[in-house]
C-alpha cells in the first residue's frame, strides 16, 4: 500500500483559505487520492477524491500535481466547523482506506 | 434518518468476555467495513464485506469474527476480549468494493463504538 506524508498540524484563521499538502511519491497509476476528515468524537467523513484531474465539490477543491506525486486539499474559506484531522489516503483497485496520522487543522476565530 | 448506525455506543467489559457490536446501514449499499481506531488515533481497516461475502481481511486475530446476515448489516463478534482490544470501532459502507472514480466510492462511517476492556 502506497504511503502518504502530511504535516502533523496546521493553523488557519476563520474565513481564510487553507491549503493542506500531501506527498505520495510512490503512488501507482491506479491509485485514487482520497481525502477524509474526522471531527472530534465522530467517525471520518468523506471530503473529496480524484485520480488525475483537479476536482471541486461544495466542500473543497483537490489540486493534483501533474506527476501525481503530491496533492493539495483546498478549503476556500475555513470555518470553525472545519477544525478536524484531515487524512490523505491512496486507494487502488479495492476501495480500501489505509489511514495515516493525518493533519490536525486548528481554525482560529 | 441515520445512514450508518452502530450499537452500542459504549461497551465496557471484563477481559475474557465475548461481546458483539452491531452495524446497520440504510443507504442500500453493497459493501460494508469495520475499522479500529486505537488510543494513538490510528484508524485501521479490519474487514470488508460485499454482498455478504468477505473480501478484505487485514490479518485480524481470529478472535474477531464478522457476520453479515444481509447486505444492510455487518456485525462484529469478539471472543476472549483482551486489554489491547480497547479502541473505538467504526463501521462504514459504500456502494461497491472497487474504486470507480465517482461519488459511489464514498465511504459513509458510523458514529463509532467505544470498547473498554478492563
Amino acid at each position: 500500500d502506497a504511503k502518504t506524508t502530511q504535516p502533523n498540524s496546521m493553523e488557519s484563521n476563520e474565513e481564510e483559505p487553507v491549503h493542506l499538502p500531501c506527498n505520495h511519491s510512490t503512488i501507482s497509476g491506479t491509485d485514487y487520492i482520497h481525502w477524509y476528515r474526522q471531527l472530534p468524537s465522530q467517525g471520518p467523513e468523506y471530503v473529496i477524491h480524484g485520480l488525475t484531474s483537479n476536482v471541486n465539490n461544495r466542500m473543497a477543491s483537490l489540486a493534483i500535481a501533474e506527476d501525481r506525486k503530491s496533492s493539495t486539499l483546498i478549503l476556500h474559506r475555513a470555518t470553525l466547523r472545519d477544525a478536524a484531522v484531515y487524512y490523505c489516503i491512496l486507494s487502488g483497485g479495492y476501495n480500501k482506506l489505509i489511514f495515516g496520522a493525518g493533519t490536525r487543522l486548528a481554525v482560529h476565530p | 434518518d441515520t445512514a450508518v448506525s452502530q450499537t452500542p455506543k459504549y461497551l465496557v467489559t471484563q477481559m475474557g468476555n465475548d461481546k458483539s457490536i452491531k452495524c446497520e446501514q440504510n443507504l442500500g449499499h453493497d459493501t460494508m467495513y469495520w475499522y479500529k481506531q486505537d488510543s494513538k488515533k490510528f484508524l485501521k481497516i479490519m474487514f470488508s464485506y460485499n454482498n455478504k461475502e468477505l473480501i478484505i481481511n487485514e490479518t485480524v486475530p481470529n478472535r474477531f469474527s464478522p457476520k453479515s446476515p444481509d447486505k444492510a448489516h455487518l456485525n462484529l463478534h469478539i471472543n476472549s476480549l483482551e486489554l489491547g482490544d480497547s479502541a473505538v470501532y467504526f463501521c462504514a459502507s459504500s456502494h461497491g468494493p472497487m474504486n470507480s472514480g465517482g461519488r459511489r466510492d464514498e465511504q459513509f462511517f458510523g458514529p463509532g463504538t467505544r470498547l473498554t476492556v478492563l
